[in-house]
C-alpha cells in the first residue's frame, strides 16, 4: 500500500550532505509528504513533513518539487548518529490515521 | 519523563498462548496506534485509537484485540499466538484533533517470539 519508492541503500560521508530521494509521482494534490527516520531497531522519529513549499527545521531540509511527484530530504551534515533507516511517506489530508511505511532508505554514514 | 512506553520490551512465549502489551504515553495526545515490524522491516499498521474509539484495523485477525481503558493507554492482547506473530510491535500516539499534521511518537517497541 507504500505509495512511494526510495532507493534501498545509500552511503554518505561524515560532515557532508546526504540527500535521500522519494519518488511519490501518485500524489494527490491534497496528500503530504513526511519523513521518519528508524535508527537501528528503535522506535521511529519523526523528522519533518511538507505540503508543496520547501521546508527546513532543526534536524533536516525537505525540497518537494514544483509537480510533488518526488521530493528529497536533506541532512545538511551528517553524522554516523544519523545511520538509520529513512522513511518517505505520503498521508491523506483527511484521513490522518494512514501511514504506510515502505521499505525505506539505510543510510549509512560513514567516517 | 517517556513520552511512550511500552512493556514488556521482549516477550518469549509458546504457540496457542495468549499474551498481552500494554502502552501508555503522558503526552496528552487523543489518538494512540499499534504498529507491526515484521523480519523484512516493513511496518504496518494495525489498530489506531481516537478517544477511545477504533477508527483503523487494517485486516488484522481477530486474534488481536486492542483495548484502550482511556486516552493514555492502549493494549494489545492477542490470543492463540501463532509462529507468524513473531514480530516487533510498535505503539505510538499524536494528536489528530485541531491540527493539520500528524506527527507521530513511537514507543521503543516489544519484540515478540512465538516458539
Amino acid at each position: 500500500d507504500a505509495k512511494t519508492t526510495q532507493p534501498p541503500s545509500m552511503d554518505c560521508a561524515e560532515g557532508r550532505a546526504a540527500n535521500l530521494p522519494c519518488n511519490h509521482s501518485t500524489i494527490s494534490g491534497n496528500e503530504y509528504v513526511y519523513w521518519y527516520r528508524q535508527i537501528h531497531s528503535q522506535g521511529p522519529q519523526y523528522i519533518i513533513h511538507g505540503l508543496k513549499n520547501n521546508e527546513t527545521n532543526e534536524m533536516a531540509s525537505l525540497i518537494i518539487t514544483e509537480d510533488r511527484k518526488s521530493s528529497t530530504l536533506i541532512l545538511p551534515h551528517a553524522t554516523l548518529r544519523d545511520t538509520a533507516v529513512y522513511y518517505c511517506i505520503v498521508r491523506p489530508l483527511y484521513n490522518f490515521n494512514k501511514f504506510y511505511f515502505g521499505s525505506g532508505t539505510k543510510l549509512n554514514v560513514k567516517p | 519523563d517517556t513520552a511512550v512506553s511500552q512493556t514488556p520490551k521482549y516477550l518469549v512465549t509458546q504457540m496457542g498462548n495468549d499474551k498481552s502489551i500494554k502502552c501508555e504515553q503522558n503526552l496528552g495526545h487523543d489518538t494512540m496506534y499499534w504498529y507491526k515490524q515484521d523480519s523484512k522491516k516493513f511496518l504496518k499498521i494495525m489498530f489506531s485509537y481516537n478517544n477511545k474509539e477504533l477508527i483503523i484495523n487494517e485486516t488484522v485477525p481477530n486474534r488481536f484485540s486492542p483495548k484502550s481503558p482511556d486516552k493514555a493507554h492502549l493494549n494489545l492482547h492477542i490470543n492463540s499466538l501463532e509462529l507468524g506473530d513473531s514480530a516487533v510491535y510498535f505503539c505510538a500516539s499524536s494528536q489528530v484533533s485541531g491540527g493539520s499534521y500528524n506527527e507521530q511518537f513511537f514507543g521503543p517497541g516489544t519484540r515478540l517470539t512465538v516458539l
